[in-house]
């Protein structure tokens, strides 16, 4: 059974640290690792990821996947209140005829306090 | 402009009906989900549709029913038969090597 899993569940900062968070996997057949934010409803894609040790950036957050070690890690630095968020981390596997799915983390819930 | 839309936002349904979700989405994808969130156990997959007039249970199936008839279109039906219904429920679609794309959700709340 494929698995994803995040850590930590939950994270407390204070406004202007700097935050890593976590995402392992087993699973077969992957093609893909992708970060969503979801605040109050859909979530929204942030980074995906395909090839070992290459980072993917965007402002303050970055990304780097471990296809060896079969992790991933999301940083955000300067936090800011506004990155108050769940992170979603999933993997995206090949499930034959050619069909494509995810399989979520339970996601880090991130609070970001001023 | 393109993006999915959930509807309703709110449901409210007594035990024992049958209720249908709906999801359209104007992106002209081919790949369309279905995903069940409840609180500390992150999204779970329903159902999938790759193309029109096919689908794939997903790993939590049982009580709902899916349709594909049109590309535009995935209504969830959540059964009676499914035994804790209330959950947030979420559509998403994908092109060809690109990400899912969310819609906002329905809240389904079930008495």
């Amino acid at each position: 059974e494929d698995k994803v899993v995040q850590s930590p569940l939950s994270l407390v900062v204070h406004e202007g640290d700097t935050v890593t968070l976590n995402c392992s996997y087993e699973v077969t057949n992957f093609r893909s690792l992708l970060w969503y934010k979801q605040e109050k409803k859909a979530p929204t894609f942030l980074f995906m990821l395909t090839s070992s040790g290459i980072e993917k950036k965007s402002g303050r957050l970055s990304s780097i996947l471990d296809k060896k070690e079969l992790f991933s890690i999301l940083n955000i630095t300067a936090t800011q209140t506004g990155d108050s968020a769940v992170y979603l981390c999933a993997v995206g596997v090949y499930s034959g005829a050619g069909s494509y799915q995810l399989t979520f983390g339970k996601g880090t819930k991130l609070s970001v306090i001023p | 402009d393109g993006g999915i839309t959930q509807s309703p936002k709110y449901l409210f349904r007594k035990e024992g009906q049958n209720v249908t979700l709906s999801c359209e989405q104007n992106l002209n994808h081919d790949a369309m989900y279905w995903y069940r969130q409840d609180p500390g156990q992150g999204l779970r997959l329903i159902y999938y549709s790759q193309i029109v007039n096919d689908f794939q249970k997903g790993d939590i199936a049982e009580g709902y029913s899916v349709s594909r008839e049109k590309k535009e279109s995935f209504p969830l039906t959540v059964t009676s038969a499914q035994k804790n219904p209330t959950a947030f429920y979420l559509c998403a679609s994908s092109g060809p090597n690109s990400p899912l794309h969310f819609g906002n959700g329905t809240r389904l709340t079930v008495t």
